[in-house]
């Protein structure tokens, strides 16, 4: 079956505790990216992948790393979490070839920052 | 940079009827992708309907359809006969042809079913 995963999809931390939050996907997609979806703001960017080793910042990268050493997986980093990154969190994945290339996304990730 | 703009935080709907879902966005460019996407309490994002800006015939996907209106830069989606499980929230987003693609979203409607 076709599909994103993330684990964890939940979890509760405390400020400054390293975390990471892994996505993969089994569609051989070039394009990845992770939002952030917070309420009366929709779903904001935060980085994006076009491909292996290529990543960019989003709209709201600050306080996140990611890494795409395999095409296939996408981990988000939270290097020292604070309770402003609170928040539900989604992966997403897309071919770039193609007008009309559908976007799929992981079932998310609920972080809570103590 | 783009925008998109629900100003519609909160609808509700007799079962049956029709509601429609407003959105409209802000872009300089001429090529462009919109989608409707679906959240239910489950967090799934689920794509609904989707429109090329090219294309002037609006989309419809079985009881889902869109007014796309380009030069005002309106993109509204329109549910009929509506049910229990169309409850949601629902978000549009904008996506350019060009550069990154990225998924720009609005602020997202919640959708509510009166039985």
């Amino acid at each position: 079956e076709a599909q994103v995963t993330q684990n964890p999809r939940y979890l509760i931390t405390v400020t400054g505790k390293k975390l990471t939050v892994t996505c993969s996907q089994n569609m051989n997609h070039e394009y990845m990216s992770w939002y952030r979806q917070d309420p009366g703001l929709g779903l904001r960017q935060i980085y994006y992948s076009m491909n292996v080793e290529v990543t960019d910042k989003g709209d709201v990268p600050e306080g996140y790393k990611v890494s795409r050493k395999e095409k296939r997986n996408f981990p988000l980093i939270l290097e020292s979490p604070s309770p402003n990154q609170t928040s539900l969190y989604f992966c997403a994945s897309r071919t770039i070839a193609g007008w009309n290339n559908e976007q799929f996304f992981g079932p998310g990730t609920r972080l809570t920052v103590l | 940079a783009q925008t998109v703009t629900q100003s519609q935080p909160e609808m509700s709907v007799q079962e049956a009827e029709t509601v429609t879902l407003s959105c409209t966005y802000d872009t300089s460019e001429s090529d462009y992708y919109l989608f409707w996407y679906k959240q239910p309490p489950s967090r799934q994002m689920i794509l609904v309907i989707r429109q090329e800006a090219y294309k002037q015939q609006n989309a419809t996907e079985n009881r889902f359809s869109v007014n796309f209106q380009k030069a005002a830069k309106s993109f509204s989606l329109k549910i009929s006969d509506s049910q229990l499980g169309d409850a949601a929230m629902y978000f549009c987003a904008y996506r350019s042809a060009q550069g990154a693609q990225k998924l720009v979203f609005g602020q997202g409607t919640r959708l509510t079913i009166n039985p």
